[in-house]
């Protein structure tokens, strides 16, 4: 099983409304990232797990809360977001921070209205 | 990590080889190269990764100059399928660590034609 499960595939969502993005990996992988991609654009790094800790954030605004559970589950909390947060995110994971290459889901296309 | 520069976009004619550059002349000596894309709608796709030898797989070719200063992505047989954004990364070669991240360029737009 080489999959990245995310859930839901979309999502709307209102400013006042507080959801979860939801990432869940069977590889044994210990590091799992989260990006935003936003249209036309390269994906952008928010944070990084390794070993269930987290390893990097990439100044990410605190509206967006990051949680890691266990080793196979990686959660995105969203509250009070803006139009602008609209985007699609990916989740990712890898054996772990280093050489591994990194396999992604097919994201979370979300919608903020 | 060093920085990298491919072109905007590129056309290839079905069945063609199609071949990708990517310039990263800041290259240190322990950042490997590494090629992901992504097919419209999908998330990214790791496809190859070498750092200094070429190196080949079912995918592709990635061929690394000798200076290291740049390289190339060879799809020998391109598909339809193949239309994509192909991202050049160079990273770090080491376990962990607050700089050892997977950062995305802005891409190549390969447009296979058939």
């Amino acid at each position: 099983d080489t999959e990245v499960t995310q859930t839901p595939k979309h999502l709307v969502m209102g400013m006042t409304n507080k959801k979860s993005l939801k990432c869940e990996q069977h590889m044994g992988h210990r590091a799992m990232y989260w990006y935003k991609q936003k249209a036309k654009k390269p994906p952008e790094l928010m944070f990084v797990y390794s070993y269930e800790k987290l390893s990097i954030n990439e100044s990410v605004p605190s509206r967006f809360s990051p949680e890691c559970p266990n080793s196979s589950l990686l959660n995105l909390h969203l509250h009070a977001l803006q139009p602008e947060d609209s985007a699609l995110y990916l989740c990712a994971s890898s054996q772990d921070q280093g050489l591994a290459e990194a396999f992604f889901g097919q994201g979370t296309r979300l919608t903020v209205v | 990590d060093a920085k990298t520069t491919q072109p905007p976009s590129m056309d290839c004619a079905e069945g063609r080889a199609a071949n990708l550059p990517c310039n990263h002349s800041t290259i240190s000596g322990n950042e490997y190269v590494y090629w992901y894309r992504q097919i419209h709608s999908q998330g990214p796709q790791y496809i190859i990764h070498g750092l200094k030898n070429n190196e080949t797989n079912e995918m592709a070719s990635l061929i690394i100059t000798e200076d290291r200063k740049s390289s190339t992505l060879i799809l020998p047989h391109a598909t339809l399928r193949d239309t994509a954004v192909y991202y050049c990364i160079v990273r770090v070669a080491e376990y962990g660590g607050a700089t050892n991240k997977l950062i995305f360029g802005t891409g190549t737009l390969l447009a296979v034609q058939p």
